[in-house]
């Protein structure tokens, strides 16, 4: 079946860049996505990006894709103390109803 | 926008007993709502899918009679935990998608339940 996976933990300065990586083994997925979960909170769609395009950019979030590769990056440019949360990676297929969530990678970033 | 509210926030109830959580869509009718579970630190695990008028689609190891899914306007989904028991403390959230061609669900902001 399709598996998304995440490093678990990332830990940055204030003001540095964030770069949070995501692989799949899906091969037919349409859209990929990434998902902000503050403590006790539900998710929040911070952006997505569609399996044809290799990069969008969204204010201070830059996502690439290597479809090839079946990598996918999320990067946080300017990282904030409010940007400290789990970010979940997700993917669709062409074909699925359902989201396939990554187990999550806490970012943590200190001031 | 497209928001999406459970209630309640947080539950906490008695072995034995069963509790209901909603999912409502405010600003958009969702055919489909889809209800996860979280266990602490853990990733979202789809339970099941329920269409507006139609029986929900349970994923595999989920038990249909234990969590009853009612999906009965387009802007209500109700996730039933019947005869609870303390494993199944967790957290519950639901997201809701337009129509079966949007690519976006929209998420709930859960709900802790707490079975003591």
């Amino acid at each position: 079946g399709e598996d998304v996976e995440q490093s678990l933990f990332l830990s940055v300065r204030e003001g540095d860049s964030s770069v949070i990586n995501c692989t799949y083994t899906d091969s037919s997925s349409t859209y990929l996505y990434w998902y902000k979960q503050e403590p006790g909170a539900g998710l929040q769609l911070l952006t997505y990006i569609f399996s044809n395009m290799d990069m969008k950019q969204d204010q201070r979030l830059t996502v690439l894709l290597n479809k090839k590769d079946k990598h996918l990056s999320l990067r946080i440019a300017d990282t904030q103390t409010g940007d400290s949360a789990i970010y979940f990676c997700a993917e669709i297929g062409e074909y699925g109803n359902k989201l396939v969530f990554g187990a999550g990678t806490i970012l943590r970033v200190k001031s | 926008g497209a928001v999406v509210s459970q209630h309640p926030s947080r539950v906490i109830c008695k072995s034995g007993t069963s509790v209901k959580i909603e999912c409502r869509s405010l600003d958009f009718q969702a055919t489909t709502m889809f209800w996860y579970r979280q266990f602490p630190k853990q990733s979202l695990m789809l339970m099941a899918t329920s269409n507006e008028g139609s029986k929900a689609t349970y994923e595999q190891g989920v038990e249909k009679d234990k969590f009853l899914i009612n999906h009965a306007s387009l802007t209500l989904s109700t996730l039933t935990v019947t005869s609870a028991h303390p494993e199944d403390s967790s957290f519950y959230i639901c997201s809701a998608r337009r129509n079966r061609d949007s690519n976006q669900q929209y998420f709930g902001p859960g709900t802790r339940l707490t079975v003591t």
